[in-house]
């Protein structure tokens, strides 16, 4: 079990431009919920994935936008990319059967940098 | 709405010695709480949860936690320091029946020789 990964490990962009970033959770896993980690602080939820839909949100803006395949793996996407952006981008995956707990497995994240 | 504490950024402690990392929580749920370790680029690693079945939870590593409701409060023990266990810790706290979790901002635990 390769447990869940993420794609790429490390991303360069500029101000304005658009990034996307990839996750494959755990197998069997069929519920992906994304994360962004500033540096020195905890990771603050970014939305979670669950049946190709958006399940839950956090106070981020538009700017970020997501989206679940068939497979269930995701994508994040961010559009307009702000120096505040750079952080470690985290994925997490679960089974949503097991909803009660919530026990989230995460991949090593991928770290964004924006010039 | 759920929100959780972890009460000191830093802890210092000597090998050997007991390790003691504090976290309050607040949930208007019954809630689901967590322990995650974080080491140096590495991934969040799971050390316990509890999900209201024995208050005194043990996890890997030598890690345990007791759940308080009485004083919201959900502290991560461990008798012995290794120098292993030098890394950050995140205290997570979930409301029953819903996804979303909320990471406290993390204590970084050193260990001394």
């Amino acid at each position: 079990d390769a447990g869940v990964t993420q794609s790429p490990t490390h991303l360069i962009k500029t101000r304005g431009q658009q990034v996307t970033l990839r996750c494959s959770p755990k197998s069997g896993h069929d519920t992906v919920s994304w994360y962004q980690q500033a540096l020195g602080q905890g990771p603050q939820f970014i939305f979670q994935y669950y049946e190709e839909e958006e399940r839950q949100r956090g106070n981020f803006p538009d700017r970020f936008s997501g989206h679940q395949f068939p497979n269930y793996s995701s994508e994040l996407n961010v559009n307009a990319l702000l120096l505040g952006d750079s952080a470690l981008y985290l994925c997490a995956s679960s089974l949503s059967k097991t909803y009660r707990y919530n026990e989230q497995f995460f991949g090593p994240g991928t770290r964004l940098t924006v010039l | 709405a759920q929100s959780v504490t972890q009460l000191d950024s830093h802890v210092s402690v000597s090998e050997g010695t007991p390790v003691l990392l504090r976290c309050n929580y607040s949930s208007s749920y019954s809630p689901s709480l967590f322990w995650y370790v974080q080491h140096p680029n590495k991934g969040l690693q799971l050390l316990l949860k509890y999900t209201s079945a024995a208050t005194l939870v043990k996890g890997i590593n030598g890690f345990e936690a007791e759940f308080k409701k009485s004083e919201t409060s959900f502290h991560l023990t461990k008798p012995s320091a290794h120098m292993s266990d030098a890394a950050e810790y995140f205290c997570v706290v979930s409301e029953d029946g819903y996804q979303k979790v909320t990471f406290g901002t993390g204590t970084k635990l050193q260990v001394i020789p």
